[in-house]
């Protein structure tokens, strides 16, 4: 059964410092992985998607990588900034379920402190 | 482009009560989820559906059960509301993996805070 984990759970930072979101999966036999933002009380807003055949994606400040052979994606964020303040959720599609099913960590709680 | 919407955004149940949860979406996409987010427990699968007519269950379908008569609207329902049962559902949509060439993200609604008392 695939398990997917985020390290750490929690991260407090300066505001403008580049940091690094960590997340991992048992089963590498995935179809795509992706990241999204949860505001307090708020839905899931999608950031970025990593198809299994890519390495990496951007977008803005965002940065997010895929190693599928080690099980590991990581999120880039470049100059962070208070507003980037959020839970940051990621998800991988295991082709255990014939990518039907998405498989959740249990999110990253970011502060950016001004 | 409404995207995904639920509703209600808020209920309070007393135990026992029975109540539906109604997501729509209107990207046309073929597969849609029910979720549930607890403390400490992130976001557990409760039911899903692959395409309009279909439904399985996922990690924690006890206590629930859904429809989707139509490929837009997938509904949740609750029969016998338990205390357990407070949480914060959400409703999710993507299209299918076997679609050509589509975006395949999957989109989420601003979820329905539920409590049983």
């Amino acid at each position: 059964k695939q398990e997917v984990t985020q390290i750490p759970a929690a991260l407090s930072v300066p505001e403008g410092e580049n940091l690094v979101l960590n997340c991992s999966f048992t089963d590498s036999a995935i179809y795509n992985l992706q990241w999204f933002r949860q505001d307090p009380g708020k839905g899931l807003t999608s950031l970025l998607l990593i198809q299994s055949s890519q390495r990496e994606q951007t977008s803005g400040r965002l940065n997010a990588s895929l190693d599928k052979s080690s099980g590991r994606s990581t999120l880039y964020i470049a100059a962070s900034q208070p507003g980037d303040s959020a839970t940051y959720l990621c998800a991988v599609r295991p082709k255990e379920t014939s990518g039907s099913r998405l498989t959740f960590g249990e999110g990253t709680q970011l502060t950016v402190n001004p | 482009n409404a995207g995904v919407t639920q509703t209600p955004k808020f209920r309070v149940l007393k135990t026992g009560q029975s109540m539906t949860l109604l997501c729509a979406q209107d990207m046309n996409h073929e597969y849609m989820y029910w979720y549930r987010q607890d403390p400490g427990m992130g976001l557990r699968l409760i039911h899903y559906s692959v395409g309009e007519g279909t439904t399985a269950k996922g990690e924690v379908p006890d206590g629930y059960n859904v429809s989707r008569l139509k490929k837009q609207n997938f509904l949740l329902g609750l029969e016998s509301a338990a205390p357990s049962q407070t949480s914060v559902y959400f409703c999710a949509s993507s299209y299918s993996l076997w679609s050509a060439d589509v975006n395949t993200e999957a989109f989420f609604g601003q979820g329905t805070r539920l409590t049983v008392v």
